[in-house]
């Protein structure tokens, strides 16, 4: 049974410095990865999608990797912002079970100003 | 247009109450879904969609009944809820179902209150 986790569950940093959220998963049979940003009491916006045979994508400030033999994803957050601050979960797409997305229990983020 | 839109953003209902959250993307996509979440909790999948038959109820209480009239629109209505049904019910979209590489979309929710 495929189970993702997330560490640290909370974060808090000054304004400006880099960080990296953790994502870890026990089973290697995967399509993908999701990295997702969620507002309180929102929904979930879409950061990144990692594909099983890419090793990282990177979209403005962000970037995810993928270490799919080890189980392991990091969300990598450049210069850090106050706007930065939200949950953000990660999701795997299990190929040996029907494609559903198996969510992690997120790591909320504060950066202080 | 990556877009799913959820009406109502808000929503307190009683006991006794029936109600409807509609859902609704014009992406092309041929799965929708439906899915729970609590606070400080991931979200929790409830019905899949795809090709507007249901495909998946995890094992839903009868007093969630999901509809999906065509492949743009999905509805869950709502009827005698108690009050730990209270939760943010988000719905979510992709191209296909099942095996392949594909990203889920989601909407900004429905949060519900039962009183």
């Amino acid at each position: 049974k495929q189970e993702v986790t997330q560490i640290p569950a909370a974060l808090s940093v000054p304004e400006g410095e880099n960080l990296v959220l953790n994502c870890s998963f026990t089973d290697s049979a995967i399509y993908n990865l999701q990295w997702f940003r969620q507002d309180p009491g929102k929904g979930l916006t879409s950061l990144l999608l990692i594909q099983s045979s890419q090793r990282e994508q990177t979209s403005g400030r962000l970037n995810a990797s993928l270490d799919k033999s080890s189980g392991r994803s990091t969300l990598y957050i450049a210069a850090s912002q106050p706007g930065d601050s939200a949950t953000y979960l990660c999701a795997v797409r299990a190929s040996s079970n029907t494609g559903k997305l198996i969510f992690g229990q997120g790591t909320t983020l504060q950066v202080k100003p | 247009d990556t877009e799913v839109t959820q009406t109502p953003k808000h929503l307190v209902m009683g006991m006794t109450n029936k109600k409807s959250l509609k859902c609704e993307q014009h992406m092309g996509h041929r799965a929708m879904y439906w899915y729970k979440q609590k606070a400080k909790k991931p979200p929790e999948l409830m019905f899949v969609y795809s090709y507007e038959k249901l495909s998946i109820n995890e094992s839903v209480p009868s007093r969630f009944s999901p509809e999906c009239p065509n492949s743009s629109l999905l509805n869950l209505h709502l009827h005698a809820l108690q009050p730990e049904d209270s939760a943010l019910y988000l719905c979510a979209s992709s191209p296909i179902w099942g095996s392949g590489n594909y990203e889920q979309y989601f909407g900004p929710g429905t949060r519900l209150t039962v009183t």
